[in-house]
């Protein structure tokens, strides 16, 4: 089945640098990879996400690569601000539709000194 | 939109005692997922359902868990007896068919003493 592999398990960066989070996955089949944002004892929410199709998606502040040959898949976090602070996790799905499951990586705790 | 909505929010019980807990997905949403976070982990697929069908149950420890999705919306998921190592947070999760992407409930927050 398929295994993420998350890194850093921890970051911490002034506000205002970039934040970089990359994960691996195993499973060549996966094509549908989104990024959760976990904050202290709230639920996980889903703030970006790509599909197998494209190389890069990007939202505001936020930005996805994806390189399916190597696989692996990074969450870009630019102007980084103290309300960023929080647990990421990637995830990835071996199908088109997005009810399958999402198998998780193990988080990131990113910490954003003001 | 309401959300999906879990109960209890919190829940602590003694070893060997029976739990059990509630998700109302959102409206419309024919998928439900159980998913348990440990301390410092990403979530951990339990369950999947596909209206009232169970379709991926293989990580579930059927021995002492149990889950039930009636008339394909609301679901509950039991442990009995419950143990030490079962202290976690519990999370459903739903999402329609095609649409990417699932909406996680606040979970329910086990601990066992």
């Amino acid at each position: 089945g398929e295994n993420v592999e998350q890194h850093p398990s921890t970051l911490s960066v002034q506000e205002g640098d970039s934040a970089v989070i990359k994960c691996t996955y195993s499973d060549s089949a996966s094509n549908y990879f989104p990024w959760y944002k976990q904050e202290l004892g709230k639920r996980p929410q889903l703030i970006i996400d790509i599909r197998s199709n494209v190389g890069e998606k990007k939202d505001q502040r936020i930005a996805v690569t994806l390189n399916k040959t190597a696989k692996h898949f990074s969450l870009h976090i630019t102007e980084t601000q103290p309300e960023d602070s929080a647990v990421y996790f990637c995830a990835a799905s071996p199908a088109n539709s997005g009810n399958t499951p999402l198998v998780f990586g193990k988080g990131t705790r990113l910490s954003v000194i003001a | 939109e309401a959300g999906v909505v879990q109960s209890p929010r919190y829940k602590i019980i003694e070893k060997k005692q029976p739990v059990a807990f509630w998700c109302n997905p959102i409206s419309g949403h024919n998928t439900l997922y159980w998913y348990r976070q440990n301390l410092g982990q990403g979530p951990e697929l339990l369950i999947r359902y596909e209206n009232e069908e169970a379709v991926d149950d293989s990580q579930l420890p059927k021995d002492r868990f149990s889950a039930e999705r009636l008339k394909g919306v609301d679901s509950t998921l039991k442990i009995q007896p419950a143990e030490l190592g079962d202290s976690a947070v519990y999370l459903c999760a739903s999402s329609l068919v095609g649409v990417s992407g699932y909406t996680f409930g606040s979970g329910t927050r086990l601990t066992v003493v």
